[in-house]
């Protein structure tokens, strides 16, 4: 149950396009199509940007998209806006019940 | 509306026992699983335990296997984890989700002397 890894920080200027990677394994990004990306800000819980790797849930932006190749899902947000400065987390389902959460990566916009 | 609930954090001794609970409303609660996860101080997630939606499988991660217990009583809409055996590193905040896609605002839990 090794989190899956994330860049650290990743910052870009408004306007911009950046892209979070989460990199995992063939037990866990590799096999299932779970993998879900949450926006924090601090103090708050996680909100849910992104399920099934590229769906949006109701009322968020179509700024933010998913995808996914071989042990590596990715989060894009486009357009980037002030409000998008947050910690971003990935999560997969690796079998058996269980999750697998990302190390984190905090956003920021110059 | 989907509603969170979460009680039952504090302080509590190392070795000690707490009790938490999540009370859910706005869904169909036996037709979800659902999950704890938490966040200690500082740190990012760490998925805890999920109960499928009869509560007839349970699932938890090997750091807390053992010691804690996720139940669910769908009559009362209410998800519970019984932490035994509490560790310093069990400190955090815990979250209950639906699934994992709706999330509560979490109780603080803090083991500590």
């Amino acid at each position: 149950q090794s989190a899956l890894t994330q860049p650290a920080s990743v910052s870009g200027s408004p306007g911009q396009s950046i892209t979070i990677s989460c990199t995992g394994t063939s037990s866990d990004v590799g096999t299932y199509s779970l993998v879900s990306w949450y926006q924090q800000q601090p103090g708050k819980a996680p909100k849910l940007m992104i399920y099934e790797g590229s769906k949006r849930p109701s009322g968020v932006s179509n700024r933010f998209s998913g995808s996914k190749s071989g042990n590596t899902a990715s989060l894009t947000i486009s357009g980037l806006q002030a409000e998008d400065e947050a910690d971003y987390y990935c999560c997969s389902y690796a079998g058996t019940g269980t999750y697998v959460f990302g190390t984190g990566t905090k956003v920021t916009v110059l | 509306e989907v509603q969170l609930v979460e009680s039952g954090g504090g302080l509590v001794q190392p070795g000690g026992s707490l009790r938490l609970s999540c009370a859910a409303s706005g869904f169909t609660f036996s037709s979800y699983a659902m999950t704890w996860v938490r966040q200690a101080p500082g740190k990012g997630l760490e998925w805890v335990s999920g109960i499928s939606g009869s509560g007839a499988s349970t699932y938890y991660a090997d750091s807390v296997k053992g010691r804690f217990t996720i139940s669910r009583n769908n009559s009362k809409n209410t998800l519970c984890l019984q932490m035994n055996s509490l560790r310093a590193e069990d400190t955090a905040v815990y979250y209950c989700a639906k699934g994992v896609d709706i999330w509560g605002q979490g109780t603080m839990v803090t083991v500590s002397s």
